[in-house]
């Protein structure tokens, strides 16, 4: 009931397109959902987040969207740039404890 | 908001030999603190949290340790390394606030040699 199921392992996607990653939990106790952006050689980094009172959480051009029901949240990057060309994972954990659970990460490359 | 130093940035041990990497927090008091490794391609593996000085937990058993002798320092340790050390490490502070999770600091890419 810990894991955090991330697909896919990696995404190629041409620039302006639209970048899907999706992610699977197992535990109902969980109510955050962070995304961590990471270039290379370098600590993730937050990059939105969503509890689960609402389906839809945007920020410029991600977007988290959430399925309470089927247990699954995924992140769309709309307009897909080559600047976003990093390792993205997601995360889930339950409010007032002190450990997340991690995905296993998705290496996105956007092509010019 | 939170700033996380990590030092050093790289480092290149022999095996057998100790290890010791710093992080501090700055920008906070009493957060909660964490240390990550992160194997090449792989995701990220807890390793030890703590919610205050002297209060470490490990989550998985290995060669490390970990110790917090100070609020907003978290160092992580070991007395021989093993090739299996190889990793980057990463040192994370919990958010405060409305906005929760963690920051992350710049890492430490370690190799056992």
């Amino acid at each position: 009931q810990q894991q955090v199921k991330q697909s896919p392992q990696s995404l190629i996607v041409q620039k302006g397109g639209i970048s899907i990653i999706n992610c699977a939990y197992e535990n109902t106790a969980f109510d955050y959902f962070p995304w961590y952006q990471q270039f290379p050689g370098k600590g993730p980094a937050l990059l939105i987040a969503i509890r689960p009172d609402v389906s839809e959480k945007k920020e410029g051009r991600f977007t988290i969207s959430f399925n309470k029901s089927a247990k699954q949240f995924s992140l769309h990057i709309m307009d897909s740039q080559p600047g976003d060309s990093a390792t993205y994972f997601c995360a889930a954990g339950p409010s007032g404890t002190y450990k997340y659970i991690f995905g296993t990460g998705t290496r996105l490359k956007v092509l010019a | 908001s939170q700033t996380i130093h990590q030092w050093p940035a790289t480092l290149v041990q022999p095996v057998g030999s100790p290890l010791s990497l710093e992080c501090t927090v700055e920008g906070t008091s009493n957060p909660n603190l964490y240390w990550y490794r992160q194997a090449a391609g792989r995701g990220l593996q807890l390793l030890f949290y703590s919610i205050g000085i002297d209060q470490i937990s490990s989550e998985v058993p290995q060669n490390l340790s970990a110790s917090r002798p100070q609020d907003r320092q978290f160092i992580l340790s070991s007395k021989k390394l093993l090739l299996s050390d190889s990793g980057f490490y990463l040192c994370a502070s919990e958010g405060q606030g409305a906005n929760y999770g963690y920051t992350f600091g710049s890492g430490t890419r370690l190799t056992v040699v």
